[in-house]
């Protein structure tokens, strides 16, 4: 089955240490996003990917961290410079040509929780 | 700046109820519009995609409609059931792979 896969699904972190969030996806999308997801806020853009090697930040993007080494993968690292880490963290993707925008898929989201 | 705005943020209709979700947006320059629904704790589910060009799109007991000149999108479901309980959101495509997030409607369906 084609898709997004995010782990781990709850994830508790101690203040201070930094952590890294998993986003895999078959779907061959070039496009791939990390959103922030707080209570009674709609989602925020944290980094996102059009291709490979690159990535640009999104509106929140300080105290985090993305990587791009392969097509089907993007994972984000919250850093402990983030002021409050606490929240679900959404991978999405997107079969997005060069000016083009289409439709996006999300994968299940982490829950993150530092105390 | 884009704003997206989705009133009510909360809505309880009896079962069977034909209904209309809103969502609104300050800026019409948008390349299209998506909704979804979100589950508690889970990811969002795509429901529809409108493009700029176009005026609606239809699944199911699902439709969307957009007037870009009024800033303007709506989601209605038809014959509303228990399961249809969830929350919904709009999404504007805003061009360079952004795309701007209303808070959602959290929709509760009466048995």
């Amino acid at each position: 089955d084609g898709g997004i896969t995010q782990s781990p699904k709850y994830l508790f972190r101690k203040e201070g240490q930094n952590v890294t969030l998993s986003c895999e996806q078959n779907l061959n999308h070039d496009a791939m996003y990390w959103y922030r997801q707080d209570p009674g806020q709609g989602l925020r853009l944290i980094y996102y990917s059009q291709i490979v090697n690159d990535f640009q930040k999104g509106d929140i993007a300080e105290g985090y961290s993305v990587s791009r080494e392969k097509k089907e993968s993007f994972p984000l690292t919250v850093t402990s410079a983030q002021k409050n880490p606490t929240a679900f963290y959404l991978c999405a993707s997107s079969p997005t040509g060069v000016g083009l925008m289409s439709e996006q898929y999300f994968g299940p989201g982490t829950r993150l929780t530092v105390t | 700046k884009q704003e997206v705005t989705q009133i009510p943020a909360a809505l309880s209709v009896p079962e069977g109820e034909n209904l209309v979700l809103n969502c609104s947006f300050t800026d019409s320059a948008i390349y299209n519009l998506q909704w979804f629904r979100q589950d508690p704790g889970k990811g969002l589910t795509s429901l529809l995609l409108i493009q700029s060009s176009q005026r609606e799109q239809t699944s199911g007991r699902l439709n969307a409609s957009l007037d870009k000149s009024s800033g303007r999108s709506t989601l209605y479901i038809a014959a509303s059931q228990p399961g249809d309980s969830a929350t919904y959101l709009c999404a504007v495509g805003q061009g360079t792979y952004k795309y701007i997030f209303g808070t959602g409607t959290r929709l509760k369906v009466l048995a």
